[in-house]
């Protein structure tokens, strides 16, 4: 079975630091990686993908892509207490252009004043 | 503004009984799913459709069934409820090649 596992948490940091949210997942065939987050009792939403090696910025969000070593991970630089969620690693199967979806554990991130 | 939206929010339901969750979507995407969320186990895949009528396991399907008779609408069946299926049920759809889920506001199911 296809796995997505990412960093244990809970993670917690002070206001403006730079958070670290990591992933690694097992099939080697996947092309495509999204980070989801998920406010407390709200259903996630998406706030970046990557589909290359390297860096991908968009605002304080930078998404990280290493297929060699089936890694991916996501940095909230100036952390704000509104990043306080969950903040969910997925992988699209490489197998299906279905959208399938597989999904890390989560990592609960505090953003602490 | 797009939207999917299950039929109930909460629901508490007996060992045995057969509960229907619903999940309607205003998109016209082709692809729908359904996602348990556990505490610990972040969202697995119980079964998802890519068009009308036609559907495919997930990773947890044991327990469950599904039904698309019209592109909008997609349902999962528990034949008979069981404590272990207590959980939240989200729906999601996308369109064929992407990768952006759209998320209903989830079901919280639980069976005493």
């Amino acid at each position: 079975q296809k796995e997505v596992e990412q960093n244990s948490g809970p993670l917690s940091v002070p206001e403006g630091a730079i958070a670290s949210l990591n992933c690694t997942y097992s099939d080697r065939g996947s092309q495509s990686f999204f980070w989801y987050r998920q406010y407390s009792g709200k259903s996630p939403e998406l706030i970046m993908f990557i589909y290359s090696n390297g860096d991908k910025e968009d605002g304080r969000f930078t998404a990280q892509l290493n297929k060699a070593s089936q890694y991916v991970s996501l940095l909230i630089r100036d952390s704000q207490p509104s990043d306080s969620a969950t903040y969910l690693c997925a992988v699209r199967d490489g197998g299906t252009s279905y959208g399938k979806l597989t999904f890390g554990q989560g990592t609960i991130l505090t953003v602490h004043p | 503004d797009v939207k999917v939206t299950q039929s109930s929010r909460y629901l508490v339901k007996r060992t045995g009984e057969k509960v229907f969750l619903e999940c309607v979507q205003d998109m016209d995407h082709e692809n729908m799913f359904w996602y348990r969320q556990d505490p610990g186990l972040g969202l697995r895949l119980i079964y998802f459709s890519y068009d009308v009528k036609m559907k495919e396991k997930g990773d947890i399907p044991e327990g469950y069934s599904v039904s698309r008779e019209k592109k909008e609408r997609f349902s999962l069946i528990l034949e008979s409820a069981s404590t272990n299926q207590t959980s939240m049920y989200l729906c999601a759809s996308n369109a064929p090649g992407t990768g952006e889920l759209f998320f209903g506001e989830g079901s919280r199911l639980t069976v005493l």
